[in-house]
Protein backbone atom coordinates (compact mmCIF):
# COMPACT_ATOMS: atom_id res chain seq x y z
CA UNK A 1 0.00 0.00 0.00
CA UNK A 2 1.08 3.72 -0.48
CA UNK A 3 0.35 6.61 0.96
CA UNK A 4 0.85 10.39 1.26
CA UNK A 5 1.15 13.34 3.71
CA UNK A 6 1.10 16.46 3.20
CA UNK A 7 1.48 18.40 6.31
CA UNK A 8 -0.11 22.01 6.91
CA UNK A 9 -3.23 22.37 4.95
CA UNK A 10 -2.54 25.89 4.77
CA UNK A 11 1.16 27.87 4.07
CA UNK A 12 0.66 31.65 4.17
CA UNK A 13 3.83 33.64 2.68
CA UNK A 14 4.36 37.20 1.45
CA UNK A 15 5.35 37.53 -2.13
CA UNK A 16 8.84 37.06 -2.58
CA UNK A 17 9.40 34.56 0.35
CA UNK A 18 10.54 31.13 -0.06
CA UNK A 19 8.16 28.88 -0.36
CA UNK A 20 7.70 25.31 1.16
CA UNK A 21 5.51 22.71 0.91
CA UNK A 22 5.93 19.25 2.41
CA UNK A 23 5.28 15.90 1.56
CA UNK A 24 6.09 12.62 3.08
CA UNK A 25 4.84 9.15 1.57
CA UNK A 26 5.31 5.39 2.20
CA UNK A 27 5.59 2.77 -0.44
CA UNK A 28 6.54 -0.76 -0.12
CA UNK A 29 8.22 -0.02 -3.36
CA UNK A 30 10.09 2.30 -5.15
CA UNK A 31 8.09 5.33 -6.12
CA UNK A 32 7.45 7.58 -8.97
CA UNK A 33 5.93 11.24 -7.09
CA UNK A 34 4.37 13.71 -8.33
CA UNK A 35 3.38 17.30 -7.61
CA UNK A 36 0.16 18.90 -8.95
CA UNK A 37 -1.50 22.39 -9.26
CA UNK A 38 -4.58 22.74 -9.14
CA UNK A 39 -6.04 26.45 -9.37
CA UNK A 40 -9.90 27.36 -8.40
CA UNK A 41 -12.48 25.41 -10.94
CA UNK A 42 -10.00 23.92 -12.69
CA UNK A 43 -7.87 20.43 -13.40
CA UNK A 44 -4.91 19.43 -11.90
CA UNK A 45 -2.20 20.36 -13.77
CA UNK A 46 1.60 18.52 -13.52
CA UNK A 47 4.25 20.85 -11.62
CA UNK A 48 7.23 17.83 -11.77
CA UNK A 49 7.66 14.53 -11.60
CA UNK A 50 10.58 12.35 -9.84
CA UNK A 51 10.60 8.69 -11.53
CA UNK A 52 14.32 7.75 -11.45
CA UNK A 53 17.73 9.53 -11.49
CA UNK A 54 18.26 13.16 -10.27
CA UNK A 55 16.90 13.31 -6.97
CA UNK A 56 16.60 16.93 -7.14
CA UNK A 57 13.94 17.77 -9.74
CA UNK A 58 12.80 20.91 -11.46
CA UNK A 59 9.55 21.89 -13.11
CA UNK A 60 7.54 24.62 -14.19
CA UNK A 61 7.17 27.84 -12.92
CA UNK A 62 10.25 27.77 -10.84
CA UNK A 63 9.38 24.86 -8.48
CA UNK A 64 11.55 22.20 -7.76
CA UNK A 65 11.45 18.97 -5.28
CA UNK A 66 14.19 17.06 -3.89
CA UNK A 67 13.44 13.29 -3.75
CA UNK A 68 14.98 11.98 -0.20
CA UNK A 69 14.72 8.11 -0.03
CA UNK A 70 16.16 8.12 3.73
CA UNK A 71 13.43 10.78 5.29
CA UNK A 72 10.61 9.61 2.56
CA UNK A 73 9.60 12.96 1.32
CA UNK A 74 9.50 14.81 -1.24
CA UNK A 75 9.38 18.33 -0.38
CA UNK A 76 8.24 21.18 -2.94
CA UNK A 77 10.35 24.74 -3.13
CA UNK A 78 10.50 28.26 -4.75
CA UNK A 79 12.66 30.24 -3.82
CA UNK A 80 10.39 33.59 -4.54
CA UNK A 81 7.01 33.35 -4.11
CA UNK A 82 4.51 34.89 -6.84
CA UNK A 83 1.04 36.39 -6.03
CA UNK A 84 -0.09 33.47 -9.40
CA UNK A 85 1.42 31.10 -7.59
CA UNK A 86 -1.56 30.90 -5.05
CA UNK A 87 -3.48 27.47 -5.38
CA UNK A 88 -3.74 24.37 -4.52
CA UNK A 89 -0.86 21.85 -4.54
CA UNK A 90 -1.07 18.39 -4.01
CA UNK A 91 1.73 15.74 -4.20
CA UNK A 92 0.70 12.14 -5.13
CA UNK A 93 2.78 8.89 -4.99
CA UNK A 94 2.33 5.63 -7.57
CA UNK A 95 4.08 2.45 -7.72
CA UNK A 96 7.35 2.42 -10.32
CA UNK A 97 6.92 -0.93 -11.54
CA UNK A 98 3.87 -3.31 -10.94
CA UNK A 99 0.55 -3.25 -10.07
CA UNK A 100 -1.74 -0.68 -11.48
CA UNK A 101 -0.09 2.50 -11.35
CA UNK A 102 -3.03 4.28 -9.80
CA UNK A 103 -1.70 7.41 -8.29
CA UNK A 104 -2.47 7.97 -4.37
CA UNK A 105 -2.96 12.00 -3.68
CA UNK A 106 -2.30 13.65 -0.90
CA UNK A 107 -5.43 15.84 0.62
CA UNK A 108 -3.29 19.30 -0.65
CA UNK A 109 -1.87 22.56 0.94
CA UNK A 110 -3.76 26.01 0.17
CA UNK A 111 -0.89 28.49 -0.68
CA UNK A 112 -1.82 32.09 -0.08
CA UNK A 113 0.71 34.67 -1.30
CA UNK A 114 0.38 37.45 0.87
CA UNK A 115 1.42 41.39 -1.30
CA UNK B 1 -3.95 18.65 -28.66
CA UNK B 2 -6.51 19.77 -27.11
CA UNK B 3 -5.97 18.56 -23.58
CA UNK B 4 -8.44 16.37 -22.03
CA UNK B 5 -12.16 17.93 -21.91
CA UNK B 6 -15.24 17.69 -19.90
CA UNK B 7 -19.16 18.21 -20.52
CA UNK B 8 -20.78 19.65 -18.61
CA UNK B 9 -18.69 21.78 -16.37
CA UNK B 10 -21.70 22.00 -13.81
CA UNK B 11 -24.40 20.11 -13.18
CA UNK B 12 -27.22 20.68 -10.34
CA UNK B 13 -29.64 18.10 -9.82
CA UNK B 14 -32.43 16.60 -7.39
CA UNK B 15 -31.93 14.08 -5.07
CA UNK B 16 -32.91 10.91 -6.74
CA UNK B 17 -32.68 11.82 -10.43
CA UNK B 18 -29.73 10.26 -12.78
CA UNK B 19 -27.00 12.44 -13.89
CA UNK B 20 -24.28 11.66 -16.57
CA UNK B 21 -20.66 12.84 -17.13
CA UNK B 22 -18.47 12.63 -20.41
CA UNK B 23 -15.22 12.46 -20.99
CA UNK B 24 -12.93 13.11 -23.89
CA UNK B 25 -9.21 12.63 -23.48
CA UNK B 26 -6.13 13.58 -25.28
CA UNK B 27 -6.52 11.21 -28.82
CA UNK B 28 -3.70 8.74 -28.16
CA UNK B 29 -3.71 8.09 -24.63
CA UNK B 30 -4.88 4.95 -24.21
CA UNK B 31 -5.84 4.74 -20.64
CA UNK B 32 -8.48 6.82 -18.95
CA UNK B 33 -9.64 7.43 -15.31
CA UNK B 34 -12.02 8.66 -13.03
CA UNK B 35 -11.58 10.54 -9.85
CA UNK B 36 -13.92 12.10 -6.87
CA UNK B 37 -12.43 15.06 -5.42
CA UNK B 38 -14.57 16.48 -2.54
CA UNK B 39 -13.87 20.12 -0.56
CA UNK B 40 -10.43 19.85 0.88
CA UNK B 41 -9.95 16.75 -0.13
CA UNK B 42 -7.15 15.15 -2.41
CA UNK B 43 -8.49 13.26 -6.01
CA UNK B 44 -10.06 9.91 -5.04
CA UNK B 45 -9.58 7.42 -7.89
CA UNK B 46 -12.93 5.75 -8.85
CA UNK B 47 -12.19 3.56 -12.04
CA UNK B 48 -10.10 3.83 -15.27
CA UNK B 49 -9.49 2.02 -18.77
CA UNK B 50 -7.38 0.69 -20.98
CA UNK B 51 -8.66 1.36 -24.15
CA UNK B 52 -12.53 0.02 -23.78
CA UNK B 53 -11.97 -2.06 -21.18
CA UNK B 54 -12.28 -1.11 -17.37
CA UNK B 55 -9.44 -2.82 -15.25
CA UNK B 56 -10.25 -1.88 -11.85
CA UNK B 57 -12.62 -0.05 -9.97
CA UNK B 58 -12.62 1.22 -6.11
CA UNK B 59 -14.78 0.27 -3.68
CA UNK B 60 -16.24 3.69 -3.30
CA UNK B 61 -17.76 2.99 -6.47
CA UNK B 62 -21.25 2.20 -5.96
CA UNK B 63 -23.50 0.25 -7.59
CA UNK B 64 -25.75 3.57 -8.45
CA UNK B 65 -22.33 4.50 -10.83
CA UNK B 66 -21.51 2.70 -13.74
CA UNK B 67 -18.44 3.98 -16.41
CA UNK B 68 -18.38 2.99 -19.96
CA UNK B 69 -15.56 3.80 -22.76
CA UNK B 70 -17.04 2.14 -25.91
CA UNK B 71 -14.72 2.93 -28.80
CA UNK B 72 -11.96 3.34 -26.27
CA UNK B 73 -12.07 6.72 -26.88
CA UNK B 74 -14.26 8.87 -24.63
CA UNK B 75 -15.51 7.64 -21.30
CA UNK B 76 -19.28 8.32 -19.63
CA UNK B 77 -19.87 7.98 -15.65
CA UNK B 78 -23.60 7.53 -14.92
CA UNK B 79 -24.95 7.97 -11.38
CA UNK B 80 -27.82 6.75 -10.95
CA UNK B 81 -30.84 7.40 -8.01
CA UNK B 82 -28.16 10.73 -7.13
CA UNK B 83 -27.80 11.37 -3.19
CA UNK B 84 -26.48 15.11 -1.63
CA UNK B 85 -23.39 12.82 -0.98
CA UNK B 86 -22.89 12.03 -4.35
CA UNK B 87 -21.91 16.03 -4.61
CA UNK B 88 -18.49 16.66 -5.68
CA UNK B 89 -16.27 17.50 -8.03
CA UNK B 90 -15.63 14.60 -11.08
CA UNK B 91 -12.58 14.59 -12.57
CA UNK B 92 -11.24 12.92 -15.91
CA UNK B 93 -7.43 11.83 -16.57
CA UNK B 94 -5.85 10.37 -19.50
CA UNK B 95 -2.18 8.75 -20.05
CA UNK B 96 -0.43 6.66 -22.32
CA UNK B 97 1.05 3.31 -21.43
CA UNK B 98 1.83 3.32 -17.48
CA UNK B 99 4.52 1.53 -17.29
CA UNK B 100 6.98 4.32 -18.49
CA UNK B 101 6.87 7.63 -16.57
CA UNK B 102 3.98 9.03 -18.47
CA UNK B 103 2.14 11.06 -16.53
CA UNK B 104 -1.82 11.39 -16.02
CA UNK B 105 -3.12 14.60 -17.77
CA UNK B 106 -6.55 16.18 -16.06
CA UNK B 107 -9.72 17.76 -17.59
CA UNK B 108 -11.32 20.77 -16.08
CA UNK B 109 -13.87 18.93 -14.30
CA UNK B 110 -17.39 18.35 -13.75
CA UNK B 111 -19.21 20.00 -10.71
CA UNK B 112 -21.69 18.14 -9.05
CA UNK B 113 -24.48 19.65 -6.50
CA UNK B 114 -27.25 17.41 -5.81
CA UNK B 115 -29.65 19.23 -3.56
Amino acid sequence: AQSVTQLGSHVSVSEGALVLLRCNYSSSVPPYLFWYVQYPNQGLQLLLKYTTGATLVKGINGFEAEFKKSETSFHLTKPSAHMSDAAEYFCAVRKGSGGSYIPTFGRGTSLIVHP
Amino acid sequence: DTGVSQNPRHKITKRGQNVTFRCDPISEHNRLYWYRQTLGQGPEFLTYFQNEAQLEKSRLLSDRFSAERPKGSFSTLEIQRTEQGDSAMYLCASSLDPQSSYEQYFGPGTRLTVT
